[in-house]
């Protein structure tokens, strides 16, 4: 069975920096398309970011909102992918969510459970 | 960036009812469509992919259908477990770009 866990949810004051993680059992995320998804309180759902897989190089794609303040990266002998948030502001508060790609060959079909960060002061 | 518009955003029927949620992209998207449940405090739930195809292990009481800029989900014989906001989302292009959701609640 596949599974996708997120990691590093925390309070942070605006301005400041937090790290996501997002590691699998059941499935290689090195070998995965990857997203990030966020929900803010009580809104609908956003595309964040991909970080395509290693025959891909790991390149990233991201959302005009986030870019130049997120960054996806990859562990690879820890086989792990983060999300880097600098420069966070109060409309970043969200669940945050790693999920497979959903791709022309597939996908979008493992989320992990979801992870909050709240930006405040 | 593409725009979803999805309607109704609220949806009320009963157990057995037929129901169809629209997405209407702002440009041509292909078949680049999937639909998404979500249920309170919970990951989305892939439902249709494609536009079309059934994700394994969802019931065939829901299908999907369109192309190009105008697409539809339907669920036929609601059923309780049902009752959660559905979202599509489309993949042709950066940004990805989510419905706005549908909420279907109980009458």
């Amino acid at each position: 069975e596949v599974q996708l866990v997120e990691s590093g949810g925390a309070l942070v004051q605006p301005g400041g920096s937090l790290r996501l993680s997002c590691a699998a059992s059941g499935l290689t995320l090195r070998d995965q398309h990857m997203d990030w998804f966020r929900q803010a309180p009580g809104k609908g759902l956003e595309w964040v970011g991909r970080s395509r897989n290693k025959p891909n190089s790991y390149t990233t794609e991201y959302v005009a909102s986030v870019k130049g303040r997120f960054t996806i990266s990859r562990d690879e002998p820890k086989d792990l992918m983060y999300l880097q948030m600098n420069s966070l502001k109060t409309e970043d508060t969200a669940v945050y969510y790693c999920a497979r790609a959903i791709t022309a060959d597939g996908g979008g079909d493992h989320w992990g459970q979801g992870v909050l960060v709240t930006v405040s002061s | 960036d593409i725009q979803m518009t999805q309607s109704p955003s609220t949806l009320s029927a009963s157990v057995g009812d037929r129901v169809t949620i629209t997405c209407r992209a702002s440009q041509n998207i292909n078949s680049w469509l999937a639909w998404y449940q979500q249920k309170p405090g919970k990951a989305p739930k892939l439902l249709i992919y494609k536009a079309s195809s059934l994700e394994n292990g969802v019931p065939s009481r829901f299908s999907g259908s369109g192309s190009g800029t105008e697409f539809t989900l339907t669920i036929n014989s609601l059923q309780p477990d049902d009752f959660a906001t559905y979202y599509c989302l489309q993949h042709t292009t950066y940004a990805l770009t989510f419905g706005g959701g549908t909420k279907v609640e109980i009458k």
